[in-house]
């Protein structure tokens, strides 16, 4: 799994709470994505960075923000949550230097009930 | 209009019969196709990539890439009950490089 782990595995919150899912890698890559994944839909881009301090949006970002103040730790939040967020959370990785050649790795997903 | 479609199936296939996996992309300047394979409450694992015309192997796999019709696919020989999960097909996007773009996925089935 490329040394990334997910916390919390899994989550029940109620609308309107914030909640905060931390990725953490070993490895020191530069590049961390946060995806969603619904019934459907595959995956969806959120959030990605390429450094520390270093974020951009993706596909899918509204109502989420992220932040990277280590190398090892990518955050994602949900300011307020929504039912319509309910879902699937993986974090990844790319193994390179962020170009079109190289391979994302992910970590084992955190399951997010916003009820 | 989705960037990358893929037949949700579910696709069954006899063991040790072919499965073939389809993929189109509708972004011309795609240059990275890369094939994951997800079971089910697990996360994607890379299976291949190709970024180039033509076939590349790998064991029992085999990626396809046709870039003129804009088409990628995924064959599986002699399949095996183990290759059950869903294939995701995943293109490098228009705005970036490293910014993957992925297609709802195939299950496959492989009947024993």
């Amino acid at each position: 799994d490329a040394g990334i782990t997910q916390s919390p595995r899994h989550k029940v919150t109620e609308t309107g709470t914030p909640v905060t899912l931390r990725c953490h890698q070993t490895e020191n890559h530069r590049y961390m994505y946060w995806y969603r994944q619904d019934p459907g839909h595959g995956l969806r881009l959120i959030h990605y960075s390429y450094g520390v301090k270093d974020t951009d949006k993706g596909e899918v970002s509204d109502g989420y923000s992220v932040s990277r103040s280590k190398t090892e730790d990518f955050l994602l939040t949900l300011e307020s949550a929504t039912s319509s967020q309910t879902s699937v959370y993986f974090c990844a990785i790319t193994d390179g230097l962020g170009q079109g050649t190289d391979t994302q790795y992910f970590g084992p997903g955190t399951r997010l009930t916003v009820l | 209009q989705k960037e990358v479609e893929q037949n949700s199936g579910p696709l069954s296939v006899p063991e040790g019969a072919i499965a073939s996996l389809n993929c189109t992309y509708s972004d011309r300047g795609s240059q990275s196709f890369f094939w994951y394979r997800q079971y089910s409450g697990k996360s994607p694992e890379l299976i291949m990539f190709i970024y180039s015309n033509g076939d590349k192997e790998d064991g029992r796999f085999t990626a396809q890439l046709n870039k003129a019709s804009q088409y990628v696919s995924l064959l599986i020989r002699d399949s095996q009950p183990s290759d059950s999960a869903t294939y995701l097909c995943a293109v490098t996007g228009r705005q970036g490089a490293q910014k993957l773009v992925f297609g709802q996925g195939t299950r496959l089935t492989i009947n024993p």
